[in-house]
């Protein structure tokens, strides 16, 4: 059981590129998603997904596009990268598609970005 | 919209040293309440949760109270160890959020010998 599994660790674009964070969890988690981590700002939430066919935007999803094709994978593109979006990113799943709920978050180790 | 507010950090200790780092929160209806922990270069771990007024969680010697009359879940530790060191999240999971996580900004914490 891998958990929340994501690639790359780190990753280094020019303004303008394109790339694709990948995010696995073998765990059946209906609810995933993605937030992005800065300085001073704690985590915010990019976009989210209650299970395959279905996303939705959270606080901060301008420059990014996520699909949720099967239950297990949650990628996030980055369509033209803009140094605005050098950040941390980290994946998130769990179980359950309600609101309110108190299951945990289980959050994989994250992928550090750059944009020059 | 709902929010997490905590304490600015870094905060420094010496090891057994009490531990308190604020964290109170704004939300309508009856949010369930968080505490994560984040080492150095690694994502994120539930540190321990409350889900309704006056719920004590508790973890590897941390506690917190989900306070409804004072909207607050301060973390605190009798006797911290310098593995304590680490940034601390708190967070709450709301009625009008999907099930979205809201953060606090973090504080981190720092554990002398």
């Amino acid at each position: 059981n891998a958990g929340v599994t994501q690639t790359p660790k780190f990753q280094v674009l020019k303004t303008g590129q394109s790339m694709t964070l990948q995010c696995a969890q073998d765990m059946n988690h209906e609810y995933m998603s993605w937030y992005r981590q800065d300085p001073g700002m704690g985590l915010r939430l990019i976009h989210y997904s209650v299970g395959a066919g279905i996303t939705d935007q959270g606080e901060v999803p301008n420059g990014y596009n996520v699909s949720r094709s099967t239950t297990e994978d949650f990628p996030l593109r980055l369509l033209s990268a803009a140094p605005s979006q050098t950040s941390v990113y980290f994946c998130a799943s769990r179980k359950g598609r309600t609101l309110n709920s108190n299951y945990e978050q289980y959050f994989g180790p994250g992928t550090r970005l750059t944009v020059t | 919209g709902d929010s997490v507010t905590q304490m600015e950090g870094p905060v420094t200790l010496s090891e057994e040293a009490f531990l308190t780092i604020n964290c109170t929160y704004t939300a309508t209806g009856y949010p369930s309440l968080f505490w994560y922990v984040q080492y150095p270069g690694e994502g994120l771990q539930l540190l321990l949760k409350a889900t309704k007024a006056d719920d004590k969680g508790s973890n590897k010697g941390f506690e917190a109270t989900y306070r409804k009359e004072t909207t607050s879940f301060h973390l605190e530790k009798g006797s911290v160890q310098v593995s304590d060191s680490a940034v601390y999240f708190c967070a709450l999971s709301g009625n009008n959020q999907g099930g979205k996580l809201i953060f606090g900004q973090g504080t981190e914490l720092s554990v002398k010998p």
